[in-house]
């Protein structure tokens, strides 16, 4: 069956240091999307970043980026330059066949 | 552009009772996935409607069920509620019948059964 972990419940950086949240996962599917949601507090969870497996590029978005190992089935997501407004809950989800979110990881950023 | 919407906001209901919950997607929207977030377990996915069809279901007991509108809104329902239903429920919706695209979600309905 397919799953999602993310290991490290909390995570704390300093502001304008860079920070890299870990999503392992484990699947036999070969065609799947891998996504990082982030849910600020009371907030509504917004999508951080998207990789399609088929992709080998590693997917950017500003100050996100993921470093994608497909074989180590695994998917980081690194913020850099770290602001006050990434404080925030990180989810990794997996969409194949059905949808797999892991328990999160709470981002604390330090001023 | 109105984001998904889903009412009510929060929801308190006894033991055995039945609990419905509603979601409006994202205008074009024509996907409407529905998950359970519990304290400490992320979210688990419940649901997934498209075109008005149930296209995927997650490891939940039928007592989970829900239909799609023709103006592509949802209902979920839970009926037989018991005490381990206390959740957020997530709504989210998406564009197209890939499952892949990227998913827009509501604030949540906060149901706690006493």
């Amino acid at each position: 069956a397919q799953t999602v972990t993310q290991s490290q419940p909390e995570m704390s950086v300093q502001e304008a240091e860079t920070v890299t949240l870990s999503c392992t996962y484990d699947t036999s599917e070969s065609d799947y999307y891998l996504f990082w949601y982030k849910q600020p507090p009371s907030r509504q969870m917004i999508l951080v970043i998207r990789q399609e497996a088929y992709k080998q590029q590693n997917a950017t978005e500003n100050r996100f980026s993921v470093n994608f190992q497909k074989a180590a089935k695994s998917f980081s997501l690194k913020i850099s330059d770290s602001q006050l407004g990434d404080a925030a809950m990180y989810f990794c989800a997996y969409t194949g066949n059905q949808f797999y979110f892991g328990t999160g990881t709470s981002l604390t950023v330090i001023p | 552009e109105a984001g998904v919407t889903q009412s009510p906001t929060h929801l308190i209901k006894t033991r055995g009772q039945q609990a419905t919950l509603r979601c409006s997607p994202i205008s074009g929207h024509t996907s409407v996935y529905w998950y359970q977030q519990a304290l400490g377990l992320g979210l688990q996915f419940l649901l997934w409607y498209d075109e008005g069809e149930e296209r995927n279901r997650g490891n939940f007991p039928p007592r989970f069920s829900g239909r799609q509108f023709p103006n592509y809104s949802s209902e979920l329902n839970v009926n037989a509620l018991e005490l381990e239903d206390s959740a957020l429920y997530l709504c989210a919706s998406s564009s197209g019948t890939n499952a892949n695209q990227p998913q827009h979600f509501g604030d949540g309905t906060r149901l706690s059964i006493l």
